[in-house]
């Protein structure tokens, strides 16, 4: 059985300050890690994935997120934040055939 | 844009009635995944479809169905609808790799 535990609700942050968002999972087997963005009105959209290899991984919109096998974490970072990075944010393990999301972080930005 | 369709944007209908919200996956993709998005249950997985055929399920209610079509647009029925079936309803899909592709949702409004 796989899990992701979304540690905070919601995140406030200034305009270019840096903003980390936490997730953590369990799973019994090995898994791909995303992290999806949903924009008010929109769908999801895919901000980065880890499938394999390099641990730190390099999304869309500056965004990056660290693997940590040990900790079973993979943390969401951005090392300055816009107004148009407020969104709400999930992250989402896939091992076998379904995919488990985590119950989301609001991100507001405050110029 | 995604390459996901769904259709229609929004739909509003009384309680009792039945609708079909209706998905057409990435050029490509096979599988099919259904989400219902409400505030106060987050971002729930519903049913996944591969290649016609149901793979997966998750907190679907006894009168929501779904189905997956030989040229693989799927649909989602919900019947004897109640106030609370009021949510966004995303369609998602994938091919290998386990990351999903979603669509810009069909808001239902249940009166």
């Amino acid at each position: 059985a796989q899990s992701v535990t979304q540690l905070d609700s919601q995140v406030p942050v200034f305009e270019e300050a840096p903003v980390e968002l936490r997730c953590n999972y369990s799973s019994s087997v090995s898994v791909y890690l995303f992290w999806y963005v949903q924009y008010p009105n929109q769908g999801l959209q895919l901000l980065l994935k880890y499938l394999s290899g390099s641990t730190l991984v390099k999304g869309i919109n500056g965004f990056e997120a660290e693997f940590n096998k040990s900790q079973t974490s993979f943390h969401l970072r951005k090392p300055s934040v816009h107004i148009s990075d407020t969104a709400e944010y999930f992250c989402a393990v896939s091992g076998g055939f379904k995919t488990i999301f985590g119950a989301g972080t609001r991100l507001f930005v405050k110029a | 844009d995604s390459g996901v369709t769904q259709t229609p944007k929004h739909l509003i209908t009384a309680t009792g009635q039945r609708v079909t919200l209706r998905c057409s996956p990435r050029s490509g993709d096979l599988s099919v995944y259904w989400y219902q998005q409400s505030l106060d249950q987050g971002l729930q997985f519903l049913i996944q479809y591969y290649n016609g055929e149901e793979r997966a399920k998750g907190n679907i209610l006894e009168r929501f169905s779904a189905q997956q079509f030989p040229d693989l647009h799927s649909e989602l029925n919900l019947s004897s609808l109640e106030l609370g079936d009021s949510a966004l309803y995303f369609c998602a899909s994938s091919s290998r790799g386990g990351f999903q592709y979603f669509g810009a949702g069909t808001r239902l409004s249940v009166l």
